[in-house]
């Protein structure tokens, strides 16, 4: 079955740049998105289309991606990006939903 | 400002059917823009998507839980609601609704969440 692969945990410290990947087959071919969730709270769209920034966001937040890799970056990391973050796509017919593992980045 | 809600009992026993209902407000359930969704993350796990429906009833699931989910929508009540038969310890989770974009799989405004937890 088609899967979206993350790093299960990132750590950077404050100021410096954290970057996110997401890998799956299907990715050239489906856009990918960003949640970001802090705990007891529900996951926020930040990143959707690969790389377009929701409204709202802060310009810190940015995605790219390279074939079958996606990856959100965080630049300038500060101490309250420290939260889960989620890649999502869809299935290469586009119907199916699908999330990556989640990565918990630590802001040491 | 669109807002989700969802509503349902917190403790289901096992073997039984979880039934959770999702009002929307500041917004219409009928907006043919939009996809209507159901996501749960078990405790201290990932996100794990349930299923969308349209609001003519159009609808797909999750291959994994296909087999004992249902979701339906309510156009006169702006509210969707998911059943999910027979159900385990495994099926206790935060579950979520959520608004997601025609012609994308983007999530864009989700409900706060509700804990069901299945135990006897």
């Amino acid at each position: 079955s088609y899967e979206l692969t993350q790093p299960p945990s990132v750590s950077v410290s404050p100021g410096q740049t954290a970057r996110i990947t997401c890998s799956g087959d299907a990715l050239p071919k489906q856009y990918a998105y960003w949640y970001q969730q802090k705990p007891g709270q529900a996951p926020v769209l930040v990143i959707y289309k690969d790389n377009e920034r929701r409204s709202g966001i802060h310009e810190r937040f940015s995605g790219s991606s390279s074939r079958t890799t996606v990856t959100l970056t965080i630049s300038p990391v500060q101490a309250e990006d420290e939260a889960d973050y989620y890649c999502q796509s869809a299935d290469i017919s586009g119907t199916f939903v699908l999330f990556g593992g989640g990565t918990k980045l630590t802001v040491l | 400002q669109l807002q989700l809600q969802e509503s349902g009992p917190g403790l289901v026993k096992p073997s039984e059917t979880l039934s959770l209902t999702c009002s929307v407000s500041g917004g219409s359930i009928s907006d043919t823009n939009y996809y209507w969704g159901w996501i749960r993350q078990p405790p201290g796990k990932g996100l794990e998507w349930i299923g969308n429906i349209y609001y003519n009833g159009a609808s797909h699931y999750n291959p994994s839980l296909k087999s004992r989910v249902s979701i339906f929508v309510d156009t006169s009540k702006n509210q969707f609601s998911l059943k999910l038969s027979s159900v385990a310890a495994a099926d206790t989770a935060v579950y979520y609704c959520a608004r997601l974009l025609v012609r994308t799989v983007a999530l864009d405004y989700w409900g706060q969440g509700t804990l069901v937890t299945v135990s006897s």
